[in-house]
């Protein structure tokens, strides 16, 4: 069975640029969650999917990023434009039903803005 | 709101010796469950063990075990007989009823010595 899905795994841009990533999540999977992970720090939720619903976005700085999650499948991630704070790595993962089931995430993206 | 605290920034020891990591959480509620997660430098998170908060008995899987401690809202990761593989950043996390998401600590990056 394939795992979580990410790409591109790395990313160089300039600040001003807009980037995007994507995430395909383990098939069955209704929960989506992206994680900001900075240098030597843990996740840090960004926004989390049941389905096609983003039911948790508090932590998404809405005023640059923004994020999809078409049919309840797959999700894209954006930012436009990028800031040199925004370099970190992306994590997308993703867990079916309840509160005791583990969250299997992808390998990530590595931004870096420069 | 629901955090969670590694203490330990670094930690290393010889391979086959055994170490403990330590994790302390914070949450009003009294559903919820903790996990430890390996994060090698692939960077993809793997769960390594995993304890409900109702459950009294410690989790244990191989060489991992836990010693959960619910009124200290303490959750230590033990690893015993370390080997080189081990070597890797160890999140803990706490996923509580309500809120849903999955909060992570800062991690502690453990390095097993030949």
């Amino acid at each position: 069975e394939a795992g979580v899905v990410q790409s591109p795994r790395y990313k160089i841009i300039e600040k001003k640029q807009p980037v995007a990533f994507w995430c395909n999540p383990i098939s069955g999977h209704n929960t989506l969650y992206w994680y900001r992970q900075n240098l030597g720090q843990g996740p840090e939720l960004l926004i989390r999917y049941e389905n096609e619903e983003a039911v948790d976005d508090s932590q998404l700085p809405k005023d640059r990023f923004s994020a999809e999650r078409l049919k309840g499948v797959d999700s894209t991630l954006k930012i436009q434009p990028a800031e040199l704070g925004d370099s970190a790595v992306y994590l997308c993962a993703s867990s079916f039903g309840a509160l005791n089931t583990e969250a299997f995430f992808g390998q990530g993206t590595r931004l870096t803005v420069v | 709101a629901q955090t969670v605290t590694q203490s330990q920034p670094e930690m290393s020891v010889q391979e086959a010796e055994t170490v403990t990591l330590s994790c302390t959480y914070d949450t009003s509620e009294n559903n919820y469950y903790l996990f430890w997660y390996k994060q090698p430098p692939s960077r993809q998170m793997i769960l390594v063990i995993r304890q409900e908060a109702y459950k009294q008995q410690n989790a244990t899987e191989n060489r991992f075990s836990v010693n959960f401690q619910k009124a200290a809202k303490s959750f230590s990761l033990k690893i015993s007989d370390s080997q080189l593989g081990d070597t890797a950043m160890y999140f803990c996390a706490a996923r509580i009823q309500g809120a849903q998401k999955l909060v992570f600590g800062q991690g502690t990056r453990l390095t097993i010595n030949p």
